[in-house]
């Protein structure tokens, strides 16, 4: 289907796992995001890539990793999770274009016990 | 300084009546475009509505429309005739220039809650 696709939907995992959450689009949008929403903080930018190969932190990266090595692949590590990670992660795309906005995937709920 | 501001966390609303959520921006950059979303209960994030900076009229989208006051730097999201199914939280974001690397900055939301 086309779209922007996040898995898992849900996820717990115990403090200091390794957890991979995943996100594709099909559109070949150039822009990626990734999002964390908390209560009290809205949507913080963890990570953007602007193409395949190419990405940068964003408000809150500390303990994340991405990688971008194909335009339609946008992963998120959390390489040692820690219960303050505990949150909604949103993956987002964008065109190019000033009109652009982002498409949202469904987000994925993990919860760090 | 915040660059997105909604003044409102939340608001009740009797079914069919208008809506007015409030957004004013900051921004020095003379291009800019301004975004609403809604994100119902179940979590996804929708978009709405845009307003370029350059738009000479107001946005409108169905039962939406975007009440662009740039001397004012506000960006108002107006729902007419409200539903129940309009209760979510609202997001304005807005990106600027066009060297932002497409980066939306977003405002804390309103919550809007329609009552029968």
């Amino acid at each position: 289907d086309a779209g922007i696709t996040q898995s898992p939907r849900y996820k717990i995992t115990e403090t200091g796992r390794q957890v991979t959450l995943m996100c594709h689009q099909t559109w070949s949008h150039s822009y990626m995001f990734w999002y964390r929403q908390d209560l009290g903080h809205g949507l913080r930018l963890i990570y953007y890539s602007a193409a395949a190969d190419i990405t940068d932190k964003g408000e809150v990266p500390d303990g994340y990793v991405v990688s971008r090595s194909k335009t339609e692949n946008f992963p998120l590590t959390l390489e040692s999770a820690t219960r303050s990670q505990t949150s909604v992660y949103f993956c987002a795309s964008s065109d190019r274009g000033r009109n652009y906005g982002y498409t949202f995937g469904s987000g994925t709920r993990l919860t760090v016990v | 300084a915040q660059k997105i501001t909604q003044t409102q966390p939340g608001m009740f609303v009797q079914e069919k009546e208008a809506v007015t959520l409030d957004c004013t921006y900051d921004t020095s950059d003379p291009s800019y475009g301004l975004f609403w979303y809604k994100q119902p209960s179940s979590g996804e994030m929708i978009f709405l509505i845009y307003q370029g900076s350059y738009d000479q009229q107001n946005a409108t989208e169905g039962r939406y429309s975007l009440n662009f006051q740039k001397a004012r730097k506000s960006a108002n999201l107006v729902i007419s005739a409200s539903q129940l199914g309009d209760s979510a939280m609202y997001f304005c974001a807005m990106r600027e220039g066009m060297d932002s690397n497409y980066q939306l900055i977003w405002g804390a939301g309103t919550k809007l809650i329609i009552k029968p």
